[in-house]
């Protein structure tokens, strides 16, 4: 397995522009999430889904667009990018939230790095 | 809001000896919590996790201990190895939320050859 998957590694964008971040995993996993992480900061969640044709907001959703079409992938779409969106974002699956001990835990992809200029 | 927060920011030891990194959460509805590891450049990585019901979980060279009374998380990592060297988060999942984890902002471990 490849596990979680995010592309572009690296992106640099002028304030105004869209982009999407792709991600996708190949475990089956029913729920996938987006987060960004910040210099200071905890990792925070910007939008989630629990299964295909599902999404939901998290805590910092302004600003982002996500789908789920299909259970592997879960792009995360920049409308118009701005500099307070320079971070490092990661996307994440597992099969469910708060299920067995060890087990059903979030998996992280390596990150994509945006900076907005 | 809700907040997860770590005492230390940096912590530093020798190589071989125990270290322990502290987690504080405020809300007494959290149920689940996770502890992460972070390298330069790589996503974070599962470590160990527990429940509410439980106080004290292990793994390989870890323990996490749950203290409900006064919200606080920790976790122990014995023979502390060069290959430790990473940031660790603590994350908790509040019920009444969803499926949302709330991540503290991060210790950096150093360990000394």
């Amino acid at each position: 397995n490849a596990g979680v998957t995010q592309t572009p590694k690296f992106q640099v964008l002028k304030t105004g522009q869209s982009m999407t971040l792709q991600c996708a995993q190949d475990m089956n996993h029913e729920y996938m999430s987006w987060y960004r992480q910040d210099p200071g900061m905890g990792l925070r969640l910007i939008h989630y889904s629990v299964g295909a044709g599902i999404t939901d907001q998290g805590e910092v959703p302004n600003g982002y667009n996500v789908s789920r079409s299909t259970t592997e992938d879960f792009p995360l779409r920049l409308l118009s990018a701005a500099p307070s969106q320079t971070s490092v974002y990661f996307c994440a699956s597992s099969y469910s939230i708060v299920a067995g001990l060890g087990t059903d835990t979030q998996y992280f992809g390596p990150g994509t790095r945006l900076t907005v200029l | 809001g809700e907040s997860v927060g770590l005492h230390l920011p940096t912590l530093s030891v020798q190589e071989g000896d125990n270290s322990i990194i502290n987690c504080a959460y405020s809300n007494s509805a959290s149920d689940y919590f996770i502890w992460y590891k972070q390298e330069s450049g790589k996503g974070p990585q599962f470590i160990i996790d527990i429940r509410s019901n439980m106080d004290k979980r292990q793994g390989q060279r870890v323990t996490v201990l749950l203290n409900k009374t006064v919200k606080h998380l920790s976790l122990q990592i014995a023979a502390t190895q060069p290959g430790d060297s990473a940031v660790y988060f603590c994350a908790e999942n509040i019920m009444d939320t969803g499926n949302q984890f709330y991540f503290g902002t991060g210790t950096s471990l150093t360990v000394i050859p």
